[in-house]
Order: C-alpha cells, then structure tokens, then sequence
C-alpha cells in the first residue's frame, strides 16, 4: 500500500540555519504531494504542494521537489526563523479505488532557537 | 478563503457517554475526512465521506460513526467514549481530485475521564 516515511525529530537548529526535513514514499499510482505545517495549538496548514514529477513546490521560502527517480519530496529553507517552529508533516494523495485519500507521515518537529 | 470550523476546541467527557465532534467547511468541497492525531503515530484515518449520506471507513473506524446529512456538515460521534478515544480530533476536507489539497480544522481536544 501506500505510504510516507519522514525523518523524525526534533530536528533543534539556530536561526539563519539551513533546513532539511527528509520525506520518501511509496505509491502504486501517480500520486500528489505535499507539505503541511501544523503550529501550537493549531490545525494542519498547506505549505507547498506538487503534483508531478520534477514539480518544485514553495512558499514562505521553504521548497520541495517531487522526485519520482528517488521517490522523494524532501523539504528545504535556506534560512530558518524563530517564527518557523512548528510541526511539519508529508503527505500524499492518490486515487486508489475511486476515492482520494490522504497518506501522512508522522511528523517532524522543528525548534528554532534564537 | 476555506474555512473549516468545528464545535468545540477543548471537551471533556465522561466515560461511556455519548459524545459529538461537528465540522462545517464553506466552500463547497464534495469530500470531508475525520482524522484523531496522538504524539508519534501522526494522523490517522477514522472516516470519510465523498457526497453526502456517503462514507467510507478509514484506517481507524472502531468506536466511532459519522453523519453527513448536508454537504457543508460532516460529524464525528462517539458511540460510548472511552479513556482511549482521548486524542485531538482534526476535521478536513477537500475537492474531489488527486492533486487537491485539504483543508483542515483547528482541531478538537477530547479528554474522556
């Protein structure tokens, strides 16, 4: 079945620092993928997202590219903030059997120190 | 901007009461998903609903049900809560399509004592 592996935390960097946050996965179709963040307190937020392969997803200067050889989406920032500790979780949907479903990683937590 | 908003950010219930977690989304969005998250197991699936009066069981069903009477409304009931059913409840939804993302709730934090 499908699934997604992401390295596991808490990753504990300085600020300016560069981020990786590792992510793999494994699917029998085409599938999309995508990175959320979930702060304290908070629900699951859409960082990035890409739908096919070679695809660079961004936002907020955090990047991922969607790479089918290595079947990997991994996360990037080549700075981080204070302001960017929070939980990030890799996800991938795919059309299995008609209906969409949402794989998740377990989550990566993130602490930024100032 | 998608909103998805649920009934109650913190709950605490008694064991084996009968307990309901609502989620209402505003745009319009054909699919709506429950998910529990506890520390080191991430998200998991409990139900979810592609149409209304439509559901499919998730990775997680036992102990729970779900209702979609309207579109926009899609809720969560604990039949008999237990102690283990404490969790953070997350309610999302989406468009049909693979490359869609979810939009997620901000959660329901559900003691059962």
């Amino acid at each position: 079945g499908n699934s997604v592996t992401q390295m596991e935390g808490p990753v504990t960097l300085s600020e300016e620092a560069f981020l990786t946050i590792n992510c793999t996965y494994t699917a029998t179709g085409y599938p999309s993928l995508f990175w959320y963040v979930q702060y304290p307190g908070e629900g699951l937020q859409l960082l990035l997202k890409a739908t096919k392969a070679d695809d660079k997803g961004s936002n907020k200067g955090f990047e991922a590219t969607y790479r089918k050889e290595t079947t990997s989406f991994h996360l990037e920032k080549g700075s981080v903030q204070v302001s960017d500790s929070a939980v990030y979780f890799c996800a991938l949907s795919d059309a299995g059997s008609g209906t969409y479903k949402y794989i998740f990683g377990t989550g990566t937590r993130l602490k930024v120190l100032a | 901007d998608v909103k998805v908003t649920q009934s109650s950010r913190y709950l605490v219930k008694r064991t084996g009461e009968k307990v309901f977690l609502e989620c209402v989304q505003d745009m319009d969005h054909e699919n709506m998903f429950w998910y529990r998250q506890d520390p080191g197991l991430g998200l998991r699936l409990i139900y979810f609903s592609y149409d209304v009066k439509m559901k499919e069981k998730g990775d997680i069903p036992e102990g729970y049900s779900v209702s979609r009477e309207k579109k926009e409304r899609f809720s969560l009931i604990l039949e008999s809560a237990s102690t283990n059913q404490t969790s953070m409840y997350l309610c999302a939804s989406s468009r049909s399509g693979v490359s869609y993302e979810q939009y997620f709730g901000p959660g329901t934090r559900l003691t059962v004592t």
